[in-house]
């Protein structure tokens, strides 16, 4: 069993919708939760990271935790063609990450 | 920006032949990594370094080698190159904020 699961889509929706992304983790001494953006032949992105359960929010992206459930999610709201990428899900313990697979997103104008 | 080079960021190789991929920071930060990225593996894992001459291996390392002998450059060595280790290969550094920032990438092709 991989350390950290995500769905990899491809995940396709219309402009200005809601986009739920999520990942699904083992490892309970994963500290910090991280999403990365990566457009296709560019190194991945830095989108959001957060350390406690709950919410963070940062404009049109909200990172959520929820470590009870080992359960991690973004929320895109009001989904732009410009947030058409894959995305990343990752986390670590001290200096080790550990990566998802990443989702492909497409958002249809 | 992250102040992460990578070069070469294209090349086409032939089997048997070594290649080295260069990763350059333009800050003292003390830990650098190498990955590579596959369809249906996503990012794994190479060799990281966590000091000048301190590298250690990660879940991938077979046919690989680093080296550091400063602490702005970290060197990936194939030392034959195959087929299989036709990838993109992610060079990254750790700001110290329990995040790592990714380079733009080597994308390399074994023939």
């Amino acid at each position: 069993q991989k350390e950290v699961e995500q769905d990899p889509g491809p995940l396709s929706v219309p402009e200005g919708a809601i986009v739920s992304l999520n990942c699904t983790y083992s490892n309970s001494a994963f500290q910090y939760f991280m999403w990365y953006r990566q457009y296709s032949r560019k190194g991945p992105e830095l989108l959001m990271y957060t350390y406690s359960s709950g919410n963070k929010e940062d404009g049109r992206f909200t990172a959520q935790v929820d470590k009870s459930s080992k359960y991690i999610s973004l929320f895109i709201r009001d989904s732009q063609p410009s947030d058409s990428a894959t995305y990343l899900c990752a986390m670590n313990t001290g200096n080790q990450f550990y990566f998802g697979t990443g989702t492909s997103l497409t958002v249809i104008p | 920006d992250a102040g992460i080079t990578q070069s070469p960021r294209h090349k086409v190789t032939e089997t048997g032949t070594p290649v080295t991929l260069r990763c350059h920071q333009t800050e003292n930060h003390r830990y650098m990594y190498w990955y590579r990225q596959d369809p249906g593996h996503g990012l794994r894992l190479i060799h990281y370094s966590y000091g000048v001459k301190d590298t250690d291996k990660g879940e991938v390392s077979d046919g690989y080698s680093v080296s550091r002998s400063k602490t702005e450059d970290f060197l990936l060595t194939l030392e034959s190159a195959t087929s299989s280790q036709t990838s993109v290969y992610f060079c990254a550094i750790n700001q110290g904020s329990n995040t790592i920032y990714f380079g733009e990438g080597s994308w390399l092709t074994v023939v």
